[in-house]
Formats: structure tokens, C-alpha cells, sequence
């Protein structure tokens, strides 16, 4: 199976702060890379699809990018509502996999 | 609008079988691969199964952990997914999520709300 290690497993930021999540896959994975964003309670729901197409209705202040074995999901301004856990999901293999999960919380 | 709805879930003992069931609205279920995903307690989200559409065989693919015991349905003229689970042990405790994407293997939007299964003497 393809391993997915996301960095850092959580993340202490404020609002209008910029910030990165990374996710490396242990073997090339081409752009067959998604994010999730989840809060407690709720379902996870797609941000980023293709490793940096904008899901619809997801503001823009979120983007991807990366290609092959490394990811990144940046926040440009952290909105009050974007305290969350983010997950990547591998969708190159047909064993589905995702990154352990990175908690965004308030500092 | 588009929506899944999961149900069938609650207590079991292990051993036990349960049949959860998600119900599809606002697309033509048919054209889609449908899902299964699930989340212990305090833990990440782990991948179950698919089944692919009509058009793509509809044939499924398990996770290791569930391959033998859980197995994935799906019933077109009701718009209805099935997760058959047998031999359920207490590392099934989880809420599961079901949602669909054209080929089982793209991404996933939108998710069910998600049902609990506890499996627990």
C-alpha cells in the first residue's frame, strides 16, 4: 500500500496567519492527490481534488500543489472557520489511503 | 442537491453481523462508484471498500482488514448502497461513511453524515 505521512500532525496558528501542511507518499504518485477538511463531529469535505483544482463553494484562500511524492495544502489567511483537521488521500492506487491528519488549532 | 444518508447503524456484539445501508438522492446513482469509509474514535480516516458502477463492471475492492468479511451492494433502482458486515469484531468500532466518485478510485465529495457502529459485548 501507498503511504501517507502528512507534517506537522498538528498546528497552533492565528487568525490571518498563512500556513502549510505537507504531505509526502512513499512511492510517485503523479497528481493523484486530494485534501479533506474535517471538524469534529461533521463529515470530511473535499477542498482540493487533483493534487491543486478548487473543489466548487471552497474559498480561495485554499490551494495545492506538488506532483510525484510531495504535497502541499496552503491556507493564505486563516479564517476563524478553518480550524480543522486536514487530511490527504491518495488516489493513484486502487487501495485508497490517507495521511494520518493534520489538527489546526487556535493559538 | 446531492445527498447520502447512512443508517443501520448501533450495537453489536462481537461475532455479529450488521447491514448498513446509504441512500442516494440528487444524482443518477447509477453512474457513480459508491463508497465505504470509516473513523474509530479519535482516529484518522481509513478507506473500506468500493463498488464500481454498472458501466465499469460493478465489481468491488476491500481493504485488507475487512476483505472476506464485509462485502459492498448496490441496488440501482433504489439508489442504494449496501455494507454487509459479518464477523465484526471490536476494531470495527468506527462511524461509517459512505460517498461515491465516478470510478471508486478519484475523490469523494459529497460524504454521508455517518452512522455508528459499536461492536462491544
Amino acid at each position: 500500500d501507498i503511504q501517507m505521512t502528512q507534517s506537522p500532525s498538528s498546528l497552533s496558528a492565528s487568525v490571518g496567519d498563512r500556513v502549510t501542511i505537507t504531505c509526502r507518499a512513499s512511492q510517485s504518485i503523479s497528481s493523484y492527490l486530494n485534501w479533506y477538511q474535517q471538524k469534529p463531529g461533521k463529515a470530511p469535505k473535499l477542498l482540493i481534488y487533483a493534487a491543486s483544482s478548487l473543489q466548487s463553494g471552497v474559498p480561495s484562500r485554499f490551494s495545492g500543489s506538488g506532483s510525484g511524492t510531495d504535497f502541499t495544502l496552503t491556507i493564505s489567511s486563516l479564517q476563524p472557520e478553518d480550524f480543522a483537521t486536514y487530511y490527504c488521500q491518495q488516489s493513484y492506487s486502487t487501495t485508497i489511503t490517507f495521511g494520518q491528519g493534520t489538527r489546526l488549532e487556535i493559538k | 442537491e446531492v445527498q447520502l444518508v447512512e443508517s443501520g447503524g448501533g450495537l453489536v456484539k462481537p461475532g455479529r453481523s450488521l447491514r448498513l445501508s446509504c441512500t442516494a438522492s440528487g444524482f443518477t446513482f447509477g453512474d457513480y462508484a459508491m463508497s465505504w469509509f470509516r473513523q474509530a474514535p479519535g482516529k484518522g480516516l481509513e478507506w473500506v471498500g468500493f463498488i464500481r458502477s454498472k458501466a465499469y463492471g460493478g465489481t468491488t475492492e476491500y481493504a485488507a482488514s475487512v476483505k472476506g468479511r464485509f462485502t459492498i451492494s448496490r441496488d440501482d433502482s433504489k439508489s442504494i448502497a449496501y455494507l454487509q458486515m459479518n464477523s465484526l469484531k471490536t476494531e470495527d468500532t468506527a462511524v461509517y461513511y459512505c460517498t461515491r466518485d465516478p470510478t471508486g478510485v478519484d475523490w469523494f465529495d459529497p460524504w454521508g453524515q455517518g452512522t455508528l457502529v459499536t461492536v462491544s459485548s
